[in-house]
């Protein structure tokens, strides 16, 4: 079967300091891989999306950025982190050839301070 | 664009209360439709989900139907328990601008209590 995982699950970062989140799906080979953000008390939002290796698409401008470096390896990262980047990060896949459901990860809580 | 109008929260229930609650969407096209379920602290759980319209999704005593003439998604349990409680996502799902894959579109979730 196949799983995802995504690290650090809990994480408070000073701003300005660098960011770097880490997601591996298991059990499957291209899958597509998402990186979606859950700001406090709002909806979630699509960040990027990757349909294959190094291939990133970005949803919104902002001061995040995303690398898939192998097929089931999903990173985000930032070079200097601002207050507004807290929130609930969460990293999903779905598979291009068995539909449209898409599989989440169990979150990574980045406070800024 | 699409878009997912859910029921503003919060939702407090009494443990064997009847639960609804309303999800409506705005698409293009031929959407799949999904609940998701969120437990305090932790990612996101599908909870069930319909391809087409008449079609009914439905798990751990929860269901929706796909009534695409009402566009609506709406989420109903018989009898909630405590363990019910999370915050509850309607969404949408359709091909990317680019047609390579599928994006999910949420609403803004519902947070349900229930109550011993």
């Amino acid at each position: 079967s196949q799983t995802i995982h995504q690290w650090p699950a809990t994480l408070v970062q000073p701003v300005g300091s660098p960011l770097s989140l880490e997601c591996t799906v298991e059990g499957t080979s291209n899958p597509n891989l998402y990186w979606y953000r859950q700001a406090a008390g709002r909806g979630l939002q699509l960040l990027f999306y990757s349909v294959g290796i190094g291939q990133i698409s970005s949803e919104v401008p902002q001061n995040l950025s995303a690398s898939r470096p192998q097929d089931r390896q999903f990173i985000l990262s930032s070079k200097k982190l601002l207050l507004s980047d807290s929130g609930f990060y969460l990293c999903a896949w779905s598979d291009p050839a068995g539909g449209n459901t898409i599989y989440f990860g169990e979150g990574s809580w980045l406070t800024v301070v | 664009g699409n878009s997912v109008t859910q029921m503003e929260g919060p939702v407090t229930l009494s443990e064997e209360a009847f639960l609804t609650i309303n999800c409506t969407y705005t698409a293009t096209g031929y959407p799949s439709l999904f609940w998701y379920v969120q437990y305090p602290g932790e990612g996101l759980q599908l909870l069930l989900k319909a391809t087409k319209a008449d079609d009914k999704g439905s798990n751990k005593g929860f269901e929706a139907t796909y009534r695409k003439e009402t566009t609506s998604f709406h989420l109903e349990k018989g009898s909630v328990q405590v363990s019910d409680s999370a915050v509850y996502f309607c969404a949408l799902s359709d091909l990317n601008s680019g047609g390579s894959n599928y994006k999910l579109t949420f609403g803004k979730g519902t947070l349900l209590t229930v109550n011993p």
